[in-house]
């Protein structure tokens, strides 16, 4: 699983609730990204970070917030700001170091919110 | 001039054949071109990749073709199999840019 634990698969909320989904890595890697996934739409991203105590937003990151207090975790949560939360939820490493910044996802967490 | 886009939506090839996928970019500072496959419900998984120095890169029945001047590169699946069944993802990033993908290609390979 491109050396990322992400968990649980499968999580069910209701609506109005904030969720948080995990993300670690062991292999050291200084940058982590979370993607959301839709039929149809591709990979969006949402937050990426590249080193510990700093990230970036991505292109839809209204209704999510991270943290990167270590380097090997990148905790994505969902808050009940976010419309249409519903969707597969992806994170990725990468190592960036000279030229080499190739991405490898984990399995990813399914978010069902009714 | 961060999109990617990918053609077709979807595909479907006889066991055997080719299959071709393309993309097209369009900020020149990309350097950096992967092709991702991914199967319901898994994470994509990177197949291969490659940067604008060279202008095709082969790994096994893979191969991509990339063409700098037109801002284009595609993908070739020679003897396309019914596990090659996925959906592919074709992406652009350079080291201070996360990677851009385009909405992907479901393929279809049948007997």
């Amino acid at each position: 699983d491109g050396g990322i634990t992400q968990s649980p698969k499968y999580l069910f909320r209701k609506e109005g609730q904030n969720v948080t989904l995990s993300c670690e890595q062991n292999l050291n890697h200084d940058a982590m990204y979370w993607y959301r996934q839709d039929p149809g739409q591709g990979l969006r991203l949402i937050y990426y970070s590249q080193i510990v105590n700093d990230f970036q937003k991505g292109d839809i990151a209204e209704g999510y917030s991270v943290s990167r207090e270590k380097k090997e975790s990148f905790p994505l949560t969902v808050t009940s700001a976010q419309k249409n939360p519903t969707a597969f939820y992806l994170c990725a490493r990468s190592l960036l170091a000279g030229s080499s910044y190739e991405q490898y996802f984990g399995p990813g967490t399914r978010l069902t919110v009714t | 001039q961060q999109q990617v886009k990918q053609s077709p939506q979807s595909l479907i090839v006889q066991k055997g054949g080719i299959s071709i996928i393309n993309c097209a970019y369009e900020n020149t500072a990309f350097d950096y071109f992967p092709w991702y496959q991914q199967f319901p419900g898994k994470g994509p998984a990177l197949l291969i990749a490659i940067r604008p120095d060279v202008s095709e890169k082969k790994e096994g029945r893979f191969t991509i073709s990339f063409n700098k001047s037109a801002k284009q590169f595609s993908l070739h699946i020679m003897d396309s199999q019914p596990g090659d069944s996925a959906t592919y993802f074709c992406a652009a990033s350079n080291r201070n840019t996360p990677l851009v993908f385009g909405k992907g290609t479901r393929l279809s390979v049948i007997a």
